[in-house]
């Protein structure tokens, strides 16, 4: 069984940094490219930025370019997401994702159960 | 950046009633779309790919179509799990984009 789990979410001060982690099991991690989605509480789904098979290319939205990272651990079967400079509207659940292989022109078809992130003085 | 306008955003239904959701992109994404289900407090579920393929696990009574600017998600007769929020997802090209979303309501 597929399992993706999420942790590393909480309260930050804005203009913080918080890293967060997504553990998989039940599937050869580095078979497949990767990705994280966040919503905000009560609105829909954005994505945020995806991550090749070995994380030699990753992609970002615009909104979180130059602030955010994602990176992998394929010997843990682990993605990161690493978030500096938080603001308020980071305010969200982050889900990790398991792409079907690659995240563009594929889907999404893994998802884990969320990591509250709330950024607030 | 592609841009996905879903119609409409809240729809209210009855158990057994024929529903379509419509979702119209900025530029053409070939089929590059996939349709997703959420219900409250729960993560998004893949319910279609590639427009019109409908994924593993899936009730049959969901179905997908369309190609390039404009893709329908049709429910062909509304169960009570259905009820919840759908999103279509473009595929084709960073950054990946969602629309708005559609809230499929009881009536």
């Amino acid at each position: 069984e597929v399992q993706l789990l999420e942790s590393g979410g909480g309260l930050v001060q804005p203009g913080g940094s918080l890293r967060l982690s997504c553990e998989v099991s039940g599937f050869t991690f580095n078979n497949y490219a990767m990705t994280w989605v966040r919503q905000a509480p009560g609105k829909g789904l954005d994505w945020v930025s995806a991550i090749s098979l070995s994380g030699g290319h990753t992609e970002y939205a615009d909104s979180v370019k130059g602030r955010f990272t994602i990176s992998r651990d394929n010997s843990k079967n682990t993605l990161y997401l690493h978030m500096n400079s938080l603001r308020a509207d980071d305010t969200a659940v982050y889900f990790c994702a398991k792409c079907s292989s690659t995240c563009s022109t594929k889907w999404f078809d893994s998802w884990g159960q969320g990591t509250l992130v709330t950024v607030s003085s | 950046d592609i841009q996905l306008t879903q119609s409409p955003s809240f729809l209210s239904a009855s158990v057994g009633d024929r529903v379509t959701i419509t979702c119209r992109a900025s530029q053409g994404i070939n089929s590059y779309l996939a349709w997703y289900q959420q219900k409250p407090g729960k993560a998004p579920k893949v319910l279609i790919y590639a427009a019109s393929t409908v994924q593993s696990g899936v009730p049959s009574r969901f179905s997908g179509s369309g190609s390039g600017t404009e893709f329908t998600l049709t429910i062909s007769s509304l169960q009570p799990e259905d009820f919840a929020t759908y999103y279509c997802q473009q595929l084709n090209s960073y950054p990946l984009t969602f629309g708005g979303g559609t809230k499929v309501e009881i009536k």
